[in-house]
């Protein structure tokens, strides 16, 4: 893996489901990864930033984790609201460098 | 607390036009950067700055200037307006982006015609 990937692109889901999507990242030189929220019209919001092999984070029904070996972290959402539609970023920072290397984002779309 | 302050929120300029984007954060952060996203992609990095007086360009750094004269500020200037620079733009700044996320400014659309 040269650059951060995620899938799916794109995710529609009923009200009440849970889903999950999944971050690849370089595992060389790995030093955090980050997850944001974006929703539409509105700018990104730092959600975790996680740097050990093993993390865990949670922030309501949204939780997070993290395999700094094989290169991978999943976040979860619990119970999908309406107010979940949004899309999901991750971010990988390398050590020596000063700056965050994006994917392309998993835009989520909760439904009715 | 103001956060990440961006200004203007809206801008059409015409073609060959000049303009500065202001950037302004007031939580003591070193590391700034410049994003755009156009439409359907995802962010692409302009330039950035660890610290007052010390700049990077990014991925797509043509057509844009910067510079960093304080901790606070971090403008950036578009010289000769292309359509191809319609876009969102988006100023960040971290305290240690190893530990903490950035912050995002709310963003300027930036139309060229």
């Amino acid at each position: 893996i040269l650059n951060v990937e995620q899938s799916p692109q794109s995710l529609h889901v009923q009200e009440g489901d849970s889903t999950n999507f999944t971050c690849s990242f370089p595992s060389s030189n790995f030093y955090a990864l980050h997850w944001y929220r974006w929703e539409t019209a509105k700018s990104p919001e730092a959600l975790f930033v996680m740097t050990l092999n093993g993390d865990e984070k949670k922030k309501g029904r949204i939780s997070a984790t993290l395999n700094t070996k094989e290169g991978y972290s999943y976040l979860y959402i619990k119970g999908s609201q309406p107010e979940d539609s949004a899309t999901y970023l991750c971010a990988s920072f390398t050590g020596g460098g000063n700056k965050l290397t994006f994917g392309t984002g998993t835009q989520l779309k909760v439904e009715l | 607390n103001a956060g990440v302050t961006q200004t203007p929120k809206f801008r059409i300029l015409k073609i060959g036009q000049s303009m500065t984007l202001q950037c302004t954060q007031d939580m003591n952060h070193n590391y700034m950067y410049w994003y755009r996203q156009d439409p359907g992609m995802g962010l692409k990095l302009i330039y950035y700055s660890v610290g007052a007086g010390i700049t990077d360009k990014g991925e797509v750094p043509n057509g844009y200037n910067v510079s960093r004269s304080t901790t606070e500020d971090f403008p950036l200037r578009l010289e000769l307006a292309a359509p191809s620079q319609t876009s969102v733009y988006f100023c960040a700044s971290s305290y240690s982006p190893g530990a903490d996320g950035y912050t995002f400014g709310s963003g300027t659309r930036l139309t060229v015609v």
